[in-house]
This record gives structure tokens, C-alpha cells and sequence, in this order.
């Protein structure tokens, strides 16, 4: 099926630095997402992203994330500074059309903030 | 609140019987239900979608719709050990901000041979 394709699957990063992580949707699609995971907590959303900008974003998206896809390169997610409570499971997604098709994940970026 | 609750949190049924999930929505603008997947470690895979009232049926899995309560169920007929996962309802909520997948927090299902 189709792959969103995601990098770094792991980071350990020191709190305060900056972090990217990377996302390669599926080939075409023209939605990407951002969603978040703790580990044994809900998968929430962060903010979804068309056409070179955000469309909405959620109240965990915080001024110190911001998203962007330059020129049809990665679609990635910039953290800074990092604090501790970033530590989660990042996952990208991305869809073809706004109604009724279905996000395609990526397997996640696993983020621990020491 | 959550905008998704799902039901129950956990589920062990054994092989070869029938798990049955739930899920609400408290948000009359949802206009899809989702199903997906998620295995330890790994990204949520989509199962099924619904959209209209009543049934669909995909192999093993039938899910039912009753737009009227907002409420949506899962059925997995003669489990697996693999089907063995974390199930999780969402809910699809189209605007001119885009589309947005809201989750609830899951079922972990468990399928003992």
C-alpha cells in the first residue's frame, strides 16, 4: 500500500535543542498531518497542512513547533527548544483529497527529550 | 471531554471469538468514522471507514453505523492472536480548515490461543 516514509525513526535529543523531523508522504497526496502519541496515551492531533500552509493546528501546537515543505521536499517538523515534554511519538500522515480518503501513517519518530 | 470515547479499554477474547469494540462521538459535525489499527511499536494501518447508517462488512470485520447517536461498533468475527492490537475510532471532521482525524483513546484487544 502506500508509505509515508519518516526520519529519524529515533532521536534522543538534550532539552533546549533543536530538533527536525522529517516526512515523506505518499507520492501525490496534497494533505499532510502531525499528530502526536505518548506512550499509552491517545493519538492527538497537532496540525494539518495544504497548499504551503497550516490549516489548523491544535492547542498542543505550540508557538515553539512550526511546520513546512519547501518546494515539495520533505514535509517536516521543527521543534525549538525542545522541552521535556516533547518526549513521544511523532507521526506524519497524508491524504489525497480533503473529504472521505483515508490518512496513510508513517511508522512514527520516536523523540526522547533528557 | 473527550470528543471520542471508546469502549471498552481493554477486551480478551479467545481465538476463534467475537470481539466487539465501541465508539462515540460528542461531536454532531463528524461526517466519517474510522477504524484503525495499531500494533505495538508500529503506525495506525486503516481498517474500515463508514460513513451512511447501518452496516459493512469486509471479511471477518463488520462495522455499524447509527448516525442518530453518533455511535459506531467494531466487530471481529473468529479473532486471531493476530489481530492482537490496539483498535482505535476516529472521527472525521471535514471544514475549510481541512480535514482532521480526531482519536479516542482505544481498545487494546487481546486474542488468546
Amino acid at each position: 500500500g502506500p508509505k509515508v516514509l519518516q526520519i529519524p525513526s529515533h532521536q534522543i535529543i538534550d532539552m533546549g535543542q533543536m530538533v527536525t523531523l522529517n516526512c515523506d508522504p505518499v507520492s501525490n497526496h496534497l494533505y499532510f498531518y502531525w499528530y502526536k502519541q505518548i506512550l499509552g496515551q491517545q493519538m492527538e492531533f497537532l496540525v494539518n497542512f495544504y497548499n504551503g500552509k497550516v490549516m489548523e493546528k491544535s492547542k498542543l501546537f505550540k508557538d515553539q513547533f512550526s511546520v513546512e515543505r519547501p518546494d515539495g521536499s520533505y514535509f517536516t517538523l521543527k521543534i525549538q527548544p525542545t522541552a521535556l515534554e516533547d518526549s513521544a511519538v511523532y507521526f506524519c500522515a497524508s491524504s489525497s483529497t480533503i473529504s472521505g480518503n483515508t490518512l496513510y501513517f508513517g511508522e512514527g519518530s520516536r523523540l526522547i527529550v533528557v | 471531554q473527550q470528543k471520542v470515547q471508546q469502549s471498552p479499554e481493554s477486551l480478551i477474547v479467545p481465538e476463534g471469538g467475537m470481539a466487539s469494540l465501541n465508539c462515540t462521538s460528542s461531536d454532531r459535525n463528524v461526517d466519517y468514522f474510522w477504524w484503525y489499527r495499531q500494533h505495538s511499536g508500529k503506525s495506525p494501518k486503516m481498517l474500515m471507514s463508514i460513513f451512511s447508517n447501518g452496516e459493512k462488512e469486509e471479511g471477518r470485520f463488520t462495522v455499524h453505523l447509527n448516525k442518530a447517536s453518533l455511535h459506531t461498533s467494531l466487530h471481529i468475527r473468529d479473532s486471531q492472536p493476530s489481530d492482537s492490537a490496539l483498535y482505535l475510532c476516529a472521527a472525521a471532521i471535514y471544514g475549510s480548515s481541512g480535514n482532521k482525524l480526531i482519536f479516542g483513546i482505544g481498545t487494546l484487544l487481546s486474542v488468546k490461543p
